[in-house]
């Protein structure tokens, strides 16, 4: 089985404060993607890495910003943290256009 | 621009009622869609996809070109279907997954 993992599965941060959020999948997929789900606002797609070092903004990439180094990792990077950035985050990887998620890191910025 | 609509955020139906979770897409050339579910505190899983053109758990869906649609339908509801659904799409030549807003199932008993 395909497994995502995510570092966190609750965080709690400050404004202000620099965020990592790490996700690491075991299965050498190359499409990895950083979502926030909302209610209401369902998944938005933050980032989008499609190979190692290359990565393409989705339709929220304000805030945010992404490193991909090695091939199984995806980090996501809230670099001056805001309270609207409290949500949910989920991380997944991808091969022929079907997803595996990770369990998501609830984040709260207070 | 690549976009899913799903129009309901929440559908009630009792349990043996038929159930439709409605899909409209949007793009240019000729996407992929995918339904994915995500049951009470368990991960984002997929259900099903059209290319497969299977039935995942009494669930069907058909890709509509004409009407630019892929609904998800089931003939009788199950309590345990109860879960948040989201449409998907991803293009030909290229993996990017772009989600709807999603539509809470409740399946009353």
């Amino acid at each position: 089985d395909v497994k995502v993992t995510q570092s966190s599965r609750y965080l709690v941060k400050r404004t202000g404060e620099k965020v990592f959020l790490e996700c690491v999948q075991d299965m050498d997929h190359e499409n990895m993607f950083w979502y926030r789900q909302d209610p209401g606002l369902g998944l938005r797609l933050i980032y989008f890495s499609y190979d190692v070092k290359m990565k393409e903004k989705g339709d929220i990439p304000e805030g945010y910003s992404v490193s991909r180094e090695k091939k199984e990792r995806f980090s996501l990077i809230l670099e001056s943290a805001s309270t609207n950035q409290t949500s949910m985050y989920l991380c997944a990887s991808s091969i022929s256009g079907r997803g595996f998620f990770g369990p998501g890191t609830r984040l709260t910025v207070l | 621009a690549q976009r899913v609509t799903q129009p309901e955020k929440l559908l009630s139906v009792f349990k043996g009622a038929p159930v439709e979770l409605k899909c409209n897409y949007s793009y240019s050339g000729s996407p992929e869609l995918f339904w994915y579910v995500q049951y009470s505190r368990q991960r984002l899983q997929l259900l099903l996809r059209h290319i497969s053109r299977e039935s995942i758990k009494g669930f069907t869906a058909d890709l509509n070109k004409g009407e630019t649609s892929f609904h998800l339908k089931k003939p009788f509801a199950q309590e345990e279907d109860s879960a948040m659904y989201y449409c998907a799409l991803s293009g030909l030549n290229t993996d990017k997954l772009i989600f709807g807003t999603g539509t809470r199932l409740q399946v009353f008993p």
